[in-house]
């Protein structure tokens, strides 16, 4: 299967600063990148979907001025958690699908798992 | 409103076979799929359906009917290593994907 590389695998970061987290398609065009969030023993919450080149689209109680996607290229999307406090600290999950292909399946990164101290 | 239901937890002999039902009510479908998740790792791929029948590989097996909104994964020569979270998700009109909760799988010696 196709393979998509999520980095850092995990990181600790003080409250108030920012902490990015990539997402790279590595044998394939990612059209369509998903962020998600998962709680302890809770399952994968959507934040948003991206499609290379435009805006993500966030759901409903995810704030968009705090957690920026940028998917500028067809093969990376990033995540960036600003003004990070103790309540972000979660395991965040990318996937990506080549919608252009139409492929329906989505593969997934390995997952970060964020503290925020 | 779009709704998928699994049990939260199930139990199983080692060697056993377990089935681990998904019912669905979605905007539309564009196929199911089960993933599996250990803990503090990203979910992994196992299955895709969008057809009604049983799609066999190796020793997981997936069913689909869509008429009645429901699927099962059924796990067969279970291996301690199979204890996991298993999720469904059903892909909707808009190609979005809806999760369920997953069900946590206990393989008991």
């Amino acid at each position: 299967g196709a393979v998509v590389s999520q980095h850092p695998s995990w990181v600790i970061c003080k409250s108030g600063t920012s902490v990015k987290i990539e997402c790279r398609s590595l044998d394939f065009q990612a059209t369509t990148m998903f962020w998600y969030r998962q709680f302890p023993k809770q399952s994968l919450m959507l934040m948003a979907t991206s499609n290379e080149g435009s805006k993500a689209t966030y759901e409903q109680g995810v704030e968009k001025d705090k957690f920026l996607i940028n998917h500028a290229s067809l093969t990376l999307s990033t995540l960036t958690v600003t003004s990070a406090h103790p309540e972000d600290s979660s395991f965040y999950i990318c996937s990506a699908r080549d919608s252009a292909g139409g492929e329906t399946e989505a593969f997934f990164g390995q997952g970060t798992r964020l503290t925020v101290v | 409103g779009q709704n998928i239901d699994q049990p939260t937890e199930m139990t199983a002999t080692e060697g056993a076979i377990v089935q681990i039902n998904c019912t669905y009510q979605t905007s539309g479908f564009n196929g199911l799929f089960w993933y599996q998740q250990h803990a503090g790792e990203a979910p992994t791929f196992l299955s895709y359906n969008v057809l009604d029948g049983l799609e066999e590989k190796g020793r997981f097996s997936s069913f689909l009917s869509r008429s009645k909104g429901y699927s099962y994964l059924l796990l067969k020569e279970l291996q301690m290593k199979d204890s996991a979270s298993y999720l469904c998700a059903v892909m909707d009109s808009n190609y979005q994907l809806i999760w369920g909760a997953g069900t946590k799988l206990i393989i008991k010696p």
